[in-house]
């Protein structure tokens, strides 16, 4: 079955500063992944994902991601934190390659950034 | 293109009553989820629809929980004999047929059962 782990619960950063949220995945097939970030008491919205092509995507509010096969690996990274970006963090995976295209969510990352 | 846009957002119901929930998904997306997220976790998947046949739908979906989506549009959610363990938040989400393609979700509908 396919899943996503995140392995930290939190992150904290300091403003300004380089920021990564961690994430791997266990599929099997090509991966479809994907980062949702979710603010309090809010839905989830899209940040970005990798489908082919490129191992770098850039998404939505300064955010990137790298994709790398060998360390099955999908960390989100953003070069320069902001105080805003303090959020709970989703990495998904697709669920059953080929198929109907259902996301299968780690536990979230809590991301703090410090003034 | 306004986005999905669930109701009602907050509701507080007594132990053993009944719930529904409704979904609009964006518009000309023929694919809708549902999800439950509860506290310091993250999204489960409950069921899935492609227009309006429901096409899969998880163990944790018991048979108090029903979902439709008449006429491939709009879909609701109905919990029968609403149980404390049931109080979280309930997303929706929809997106077209591409299996490539995003999948947008609500603003959620939190259920509270006291």
């Amino acid at each position: 079955a396919q899943s996503v782990a995140q392995p930290e619960d939190q992150v904290n950063v300091a403003e300004g500063n380089p920021l990564t949220v961690k994430c791997t995945y266990s599929v099997s097939g090509n991966p479809y992944l994907f980062w949702y970030v979710q603010y309090p008491n809010r839905g989830l919205q899209f940040l970005l994902k990798y489908i082919t092509g490129d191992n770098l995507v850039k998404g939505s509010y300064g955010f990137e991601a790298e994709f790398n096969k060998s360390q099955t690996s999908f960390h989100l990274k953003k070069p320069s934190a902001l105080v805003s970006d303090s959020a709970l963090y989703f990495c998904a995976v697709r669920d059953r390659p080929g198929g109907y295209n259902k996301l299968i969510f780690g536990a979230g990352t809590r991301l703090a950034v410090h003034p | 293109d306004t986005g999905v846009s669930q109701d009602p957002r907050h509701k507080i119901t007594k132990r053993g009553q009944n719930v529904t929930f409704r979904c609009d998904p964006i518009s000309e997306h023929n694919r809708l989820y549902w999800y439950r997220q509860t506290l310091g976790q993250g999204p489960e998947f409950l069921t899935y629809f492609q227009n309006e046949a429901q096409l899969e739908k998880s163990r944790l979906l018991s048979d108090r929980f029903s979902a439709e989506r008449p006429k491939g549009s709009f879909s609701t959610l109905e919990i029968q004999r609403t149980e404390q363990g049931d109080s979280a938040m309930y997303l929706c989400a929809s997106s077209l047929m591409d299996s490539g393609n995003t999948i947008y979700f609500g603003e959620g509908s939190w259920l509270t059962v006291v």
